[in-house]
């Protein structure tokens, strides 16, 4: 059965206070993991996809790496705007549920001035 | 703007009662799917759709059924609400495989 365990569960940093939020998972195949940041009350949005072992993407302070069993999102100096919830979720080849994700519980992030 | 439409925003439903969660996407995209999302226990998956006129159950389909008669509108429906269905629902689209899911803003349902 795929897995997504996500850590810490709540992170709380000061302004310019670089960090990493893990993302541990197993699933009988990967097909692509992805990062979403979900603000109050709203829906997740969409952050990056990773396919491979290796591979990194970033935007403005994020950046997120990929290895065979975890992926990292760092976080550099980082700003109040950046307090959310992150979310990790992978896609497996030849799942039951089609296309669908299959999430971790999140990570939320506070930063403080 | 583009994206997924979700109706109503918050509902206080009765038990027993059935409720119809509407979504709607404007961005053509075939596959569908509605989550729903608990404190502690994360989004989990309720019933998808690769392409109109088809539909599969998720993780936790029990007490909800799907249809998707046309590519645009993918509604969800309670039909005996009870207590433990109380959550926010989030309704999602997707393009082809490869692609990332795209969320509506949800819909917070309280059952009494």
């Amino acid at each position: 059965e795929d897995q997504v365990t996500q850590s810490p569960e709540a992170l709380r940093l000061q302004e310019g206070e670089s960090s990493s939020l893990n993302c541990s998972y197993t699933v009988s195949g990967l097909r692509g993991l992805f990062w979403y940041r979900q603000d109050p009350g709203k829906g997740p949005e969409f952050l990056f996809t990773l396919y491979s072992a290796g591979e990194e993407k970033e935007k403005e302070r994020l950046k997120a790496t990929l290895t065979k069993k975890e992926s990292f999102l760092h976080i550099t100096a980082p700003k109040p705007e950046d307090s959310a919830t992150y979310l990790c979720a992978v896609q497996a080849r030849g799942s039951n549920s089609g296309y669908a994700l299959n999430f971790g519980k999140g990570t939320s992030l506070l930063v403080t001035p | 703007i583009a994206g997924i439409t979700q109706a109503p925003t918050s509902q206080i439903l009765a038990a027993g009662r059935r409720m119809t969660l509407r979504c709607t996407q404007d961005m053509r995209h075939n596959a569908m799917y509605w989550y729903r999302q608990d404190l502690g226990l994360g989004l989990r998956l309720i019933h998808y759709s690769n392409t109109a006129g088809t539909t599969g159950k998720g993780e936790v389909p029990d007490g909800y059924s799907v249809s998707r008669a046309n590519t645009d509108d993918f509604p969800l429906t309670l039909a005996s609400a009870v207590p433990s269905q109380t959550s926010v629902y989030f309704c999602a689209s997707s393009d082809d495989r490869d692609s990332p899911l795209h969320f509506g803003n949800g819909t917070r349902l309280t059952v009494t």
